[in-house]
């Protein structure tokens, strides 16, 4: 396509449901990352995939996230029994490989949990 | 570990107006440098870039360069115009675990106002 593009824009959920946010990124882009954007906190790192890998995690503030892709390209980010403190922008990247440092943007994600 | 410092806004200035934006960083190697840009109700997008010491990078009307001396990315631009509102995140890059990693800022708000 031709930018990277994330499902749905805005997602609205009861505290301690499981929501699943969609990243389509870049066609041909190897690198996908995933950001989580709080009010007045920047960019903190969630994860980092190189092709179906998640060699970084290290960002995934509990273990009630959690991300795969597959096929190289659409990723998906999980997160079960949501809290309040979960409502965020989550935002996805994707750059043309792990040597490649300008990432590319989708729109993000909103989540609030009520 | 790496980090990125910018000023706190939001920073509102009259059209046509001096724009200055402070960015310092911290690396433990020699990072690429970046100011992305997110317009309202849209995704990150990467306004300038500089990968080594004294490179200005440059977009749009807008300037930064690449201090080592005194590890600073400042953002600069000469005559602000309305449309130029938007948040500014400053961000290194860094070859961390393999891969690019970016560290971001957490972001300067402005409102450009007529």
């Amino acid at each position: 396509g031709a930018g990277v593009s994330q499902s749905p824009s805005n997602k609205v959920t009861e505290k301690g449901k499981d929501v699943e946010l969609r990243c389509d990124p870049i066609s041909g882009h190897t690198a996908l990352y995933w950001y989580r954007q709080s009010l007045g906190q920047g960019l903190e790192f969630l994860i980092y995939f190189q092709g179906n890998s998640a060699p970084d995690k290290s960002g995934l503030p509990s273990d009630r996230f959690s991300a795969e892709r597959t096929g190289g390209s659409v990723s998906t980010l999980t997160i079960q029994r949501t809290q309040q403190e979960d409502s965020a922008v989550y935002l996805c990247a994707s750059s043309q490989g792990q040597n490649s440092y300008e990432q590319y943007f989708g729109p993000g994600t909103r989540l609030t949990v009520t | 570990g790496d980090s990125v410092t910018q000023m706190e806004g939001p920073v509102t200035l009259s059209e046509e107006a001096f724009l200055t934006i402070n960015c310092t960083y911290t690396a433990t190697g020699y990072p690429s440098l970046f100011w992305y840009v997110q317009y309202p109700g849209e995704g990150l997008q990467l306004l300038l870039k500089a990968t080594k010491a004294d490179d200005k990078g440059s977009n749009k009307g807008f300037e930064a360069t690449y201090r080592k001396e005194t590890t600073s990315f400042h953002l600069e631009k000469g005559s602000v115009q309305v449309s130029d509102s938007a948040v500014y995140f400053c961000a290194l890059s860094d070859r961390g675990g393999g891969y690019q990693k970016v560290t971001f800022g957490t972001g300067t708000k402005l409102q450009v106002i007529p």
